[in-house]
């Protein structure tokens, strides 16, 4: 099973700042094929990322994901306020699919 | 629109079983892989199950293997995920989620229904 390891686990930062984030996989995923996703309290999860860098439809483009192998990257270029939460990534090259434990983005 | 609606939550007791539905619409749902993916309060997100598009198919993470059973009825347009022999550490909010293209990760999401096991 590939363990998905999020850093950091918190990031404070301010509306309009660059927001960096990284998932670590315990070994190379199959294809670059992970994804990211926004959780927020109460909602469910939206699909931000598939593929590394695709973004997915209505996703505005201040989100940005790069990598490959066992290291990857969700930027987001300004931060709006909705965009405070929690961020998970994901792989789906190998089975079982795993989650990253996520990272919280909080003002 | 695609929408999906999840149902079927609730408290059980532990060793208890529940069963778990899906309403899917907005998509030709017979033609997409299907999955539940939980999360415990506090906790990440874990992938539990699932099922391809015909229900030909089904796929479960190892600490379900045996106690949960993914299916589906396309001519109703829903998913099931029935849950027995239920834990305490069971309990989660689960989430049905379409794949799209069959791919593995999931677009869109329900808004999840609530399991709690307590005694």
């Amino acid at each position: 099973e590939i363990v998905l390891t999020q850093s950091p686990g918190t990031l404070s930062l301010s509306p309009g700042e660059r927001a960096t984030l990284s998932c670590r996989a315990s070994q190379s995923v199959h294809n670059n094929k992970l994804a990211w996703y926004q959780k927020k309290p109460g909602q469910a999860p939206r699909l931000l990322i598939y593929g590394t860098s695709s973004r997915a439809t209505g996703i505005p483009d201040r989100f940005s994901g790069s990598g490959s192998g066992t290291d990857f990257t969700l930027t987001i270029s300004r931060l709006e306020p909705e965009d405070f939460a929690v961020y998970y990534c994901q792989q789906f090259g190998n089975s079982p699919l795993t989650f990253g434990g996520g990272t919280k983005v909080e003002i | 629109e695609e929408l999906l609606l999840e149902s079927g939550g609730g408290l059980v007791q532990p060793g208890g079983s529940l069963r778990l539905s899906c309403a899917a619409s907005g998509f030709t749902f017979s033609t997409y892989a299907m999955s539940w993916v939980r999360q415990a309060p506090g906790k990440g997100l874990e992938w539990v199950s699932a099922i391809s598009g015909d229900g030909g198919k089904t796929y479960y993470a190892d600490s379900m293997k045996g106690r949960f059973t993914i299916s589906r009825d396309n001519s109703k347009n829903t998913l099931y995920l029935q849950m027995n022999s239920l834990r305490a550490e069971d309990t989660a909010v689960y989430y049905c989620a379409k794949e799209p293209r069959s791919s593995g990760y999931f677009d869109p999401w329900g808004q999840g229904t609530l399991v709690t096991v307590s005694s």
